[in-house]
């Protein structure tokens, strides 16, 4: 059974740290890993990932994938308040098996 | 436990045709989303409704049309079809997004061929 877990469920930091997101997947037909950052409404699209050790970086996010060993983190660095969503992560096969979410509240 | 279905699973039209996507969310889910996703390309957001409502927009093209009926339900129409619209359509679920964001479940897409 496609199963993507993500950990941890919630993370509660202040403004300037740095987090790290970790995503687990075993997904048949795997074509990519999708993050995306879901607040009040459509999650937000952040990075596909396809091939692994090639880093994908946008602004202070980044994020990595490893499919020996079936994973990928999300970083953030220096963290604002307005990073504050859930974070989800997705199997792509022939249709996207998403995890759970990590929950992040950033706190001035 | 139930999940998003959507319908057709493929289709396949030709240019200037119409097509039209359908989206049953979770019961008890008020809120449907609407993406796309090319070949190759990133996923992007069509267009929400929350209660029957349009709750959100992104880059839906003119040409497509999209409403939630009375049991929740989505239907996304697509006209005058180019080949660009050659696509993974899928949808999602969610409860209420006024009060927080709620985790999607994503359908298992609907993939259309335009020839």
């Amino acid at each position: 059974e496609d199963k993507v877990v993500q950990s941890p469920l919630s993370l509660v930091v202040h403004e300037g740290d740095t987090v790290t997101l970790n995503c687990s997947y075993e997904v048949t037909n795997f074509r990519s890993l999708l993050w995306y950052k879901q607040e009040k409404k459509a999650p937000t699209f952040l990075f596909m990932l396809t091939s692994s050790g090639i880093e994908k970086k946008s602004g202070r996010l980044s994020s990595i994938l490893d499919k020996k060993e079936l994973f990928s983190i999300l970083n953030i660095t220096a963290t604002q308040t307005g990073d504050s969503a859930i974070y989800l992560c997705a199997g792509n096969t022939d249709k996207l098996i998403f995890g759970t979410g990590t929950r992040l509240q950033v706190f001035p | 436990a139930a999940g998003v279905i959507q319908s057709p699973r493929h289709l396949i039209k030709e240019k200037r045709e119409t097509a039209t996507l359908k989206c049953y969310p979770i019961p008890r889910h008020d809120t449907v989303y609407w993406y796309q996703q090319g070949p190759g390309q990133d996923p992007q957001f069509l267009i929400s409704f929350y209660e029957k409502m349009q709750s959100d927009k992104g880059s839906i093209p003119d040409r497509f049309s999209a409403q939630q009926f009375s049991d929740y339900h989505s239907e996304l129409n697509m006209s005058s079809l180019e080949l660009g619209d050659s696509a993974l359509y899928f949808c999602a679920s969610s409860w209420g997004t006024g009060s927080g964001a709620n985790v999607l479940t994503f359908g298992a897409g609907s993939r259309l061929t335009v020839l």
